[in-house]
């Protein structure tokens, strides 16, 4: 069964970094997302993308994310310049089509920001 | 989008079904109700949806009343493997602008004892 794969699956760096988290999502797919999940909290939703271009985002994606498909299969998330409370898992996710609405996530990366 | 309201925790014996309840009193005409499930930190898992209709395939069955305020996924025989945070997500099928964001809530921890 086809599925969305991130890596790295863990991810260790020093704030004030950048880091790009990478995503793979399944290749018949159109729309792409990302989410993240701080340590015993909710997951949030951050952006959403389609036909090269952000669609939406949240007020947690401010100027410090951005997000960009560089070669028609990955799906990248960017934080210029990490900071602490930017620790969390970060699940991509991608879906066929708008009508159904069934999201597909990956496993997932966990960020750890010293 | 409405607002859903479920239980924190329930747990479920090995074997039998488990009943797990929605409220989404203020749900509209073109919401569908979305059940994901995330088995301890990993990425959210599409389980089922519907209109107002019952739905069942081979995860779950999902019972929506007439009224469409509330609903209740059943897993028919849950298994160890069935332990983990049930999200019910409301959420418009047609987007317009929107391209589906998801917006999770707290859900409800199921725990399958043996």
């Amino acid at each position: 069964e086809p599925e969305v794969t991130q890596t790295p699956s863990h991810q260790v760096t020093q704030m004030g970094q950048e880091v790009i988290l990478r995503c793979v999502p399944i290749s018949n797919h159109l729309y792409f997302y990302w989410y993240r999940q701080i340590l015993g909290q909710k997951v949030e939703f951050l952006v959403s993308f389609y036909n090269n271009e952000i669609s939406e985002k949240s007020e947690i994606f401010d100027d410090q994310f951005s997000v960009e498909r560089p070669d028609g299969s990955n799906f990248t998330l960017k934080i210029r310049s990490t900071k602490l409370e930017d620790s969390a898992m970060y699940f991509c996710a991608s879906n066929r089509q708008l009508a159904k609405n069934i999201q597909y996530f990956g496993a997932g990366t966990r960020l750890s920001v010293l | 989008d409405a607002k859903t309201t479920q239980p924190p925790s329930m747990d479920c014996a090995e074997g039998r079904a488990a009943n797990l309840p929605c409220n989404h009193s203020t749900i509209s005409g073109n919401e569908y109700v979305y059940w994901y499930r995330q088995i301890h930190s990993q990425g959210p898992q599409y389980i089922i949806h519907g209109l107002k209709n019952n739905e069942t395939n081979e995860m779950a069955s999902l019972i929506i009343t007439e009224d469409r305020k509330s609903s209740t996924l059943i897993l028919p025989h849950a298994t160890l493997r069935d332990t983990a945070v049930y999200y019910c997500i409301v959420r418009v099928a047609n987007y317009g602008g929107s391209q589906g964001n998801l917006i999770f809530g707290k859900g409800t921890k199921l725990s399958v004892k043996p």
